[in-house]
């Protein structure tokens, strides 16, 4: 079957780094997708990788390794704003969206 | 603006009461979708379209059914709804057909089924 797995919840400090997993195991591979939701909201997206390596957009990054079935997003000088769930999603061979469960981010001051 | 928009945005129902989730959108994607999102689940695909009057099962349709009549709109319709059909609904389009755009999302339909 296919799978994606994220952390459920994780926990930083404002103006600190923090790093979000997410492995994947899917049929086929198209693309790997990181989308912010704030409690209540439509997700909103924030990068899409399809070769290995990092992307940098701000503060936030993403980074893909194929070979390894594994993405992060990197988010740096954490702001209070930042706390929401962050989504990965990964484009499999027939072009479908597979859904990880979210990874719910706190941010404490 | 470039948006797309679900209607209604709240709405509790009785079992068996027919109803549409309208959604519609202003920027002449191809592609629409239809989600639901429960806690510690995810977004869960519906059924999608890659075109007018073309139509597909996503993972969860059971229980649903659309149409593709324009570009634009893109209705879920819910025959008889059942209380395992209350949820979040999230409409979504991109360009292109083969869903690697970037999804816009309308804002949610939170549905309750009593």
């Amino acid at each position: 079957g296919q799978n994606i797995d994220q952390p459920t919840e994780m926990t930083a400090t404002e103006g600190a780094i923090v790093q979000i997993n997410c492995t994947y195991q899917t049929s086929g591979f198209n693309g790997l997708f990181w989308y912010q939701q704030h409690a209540g909201e439509a997700p909103t997206f924030l990068s899409y990788n399809v070769l290995d390596g990092l992307e940098e957009k701000g503060r936030f990054s993403s980074f893909l390794s194929r070979s390894k079935g594994y993405s992060y997003l990197l988010l740096k000088e954490l702001q209070m704003k930042d706390s929401a769930s962050y989504l990965c999603a990964v484009l499999d061979s027939n072009y479908q969206l597979i859904w990880g469960a979210g990874t719910k981010l706190i941010i404490k001051p | 603006e470039a948006q797309v928009t679900q209607n209604p945005r709240y709405l509790i129902t009785v079992t068996g009461k027919k109803l549409t989730v309208t959604c519609s959108q202003n920027m002449n994607h191809e592609y629409m979708s239809w989600y639901r999102q429960d806690p510690g689940l995810g977004l869960r695909q519906i059924y999608y379209s890659m075109n007018v009057e073309v139509t597909d099962k996503g993972d969860v349709p059971e229980g649903y059914k659309v149409s593709r009549k324009e570009k634009r709109n893109f209705p879920l319709i819910l025959e008889s709804p059942s209380p395992n059909q209350t949820s979040l609904y999230f409409c979504a389009s991109t360009t292109g057909a083969h869903n690697t755009g970037e999804l816009f999302f309308g804002e949610g339909s939170r549905l309750t089924v009593l």
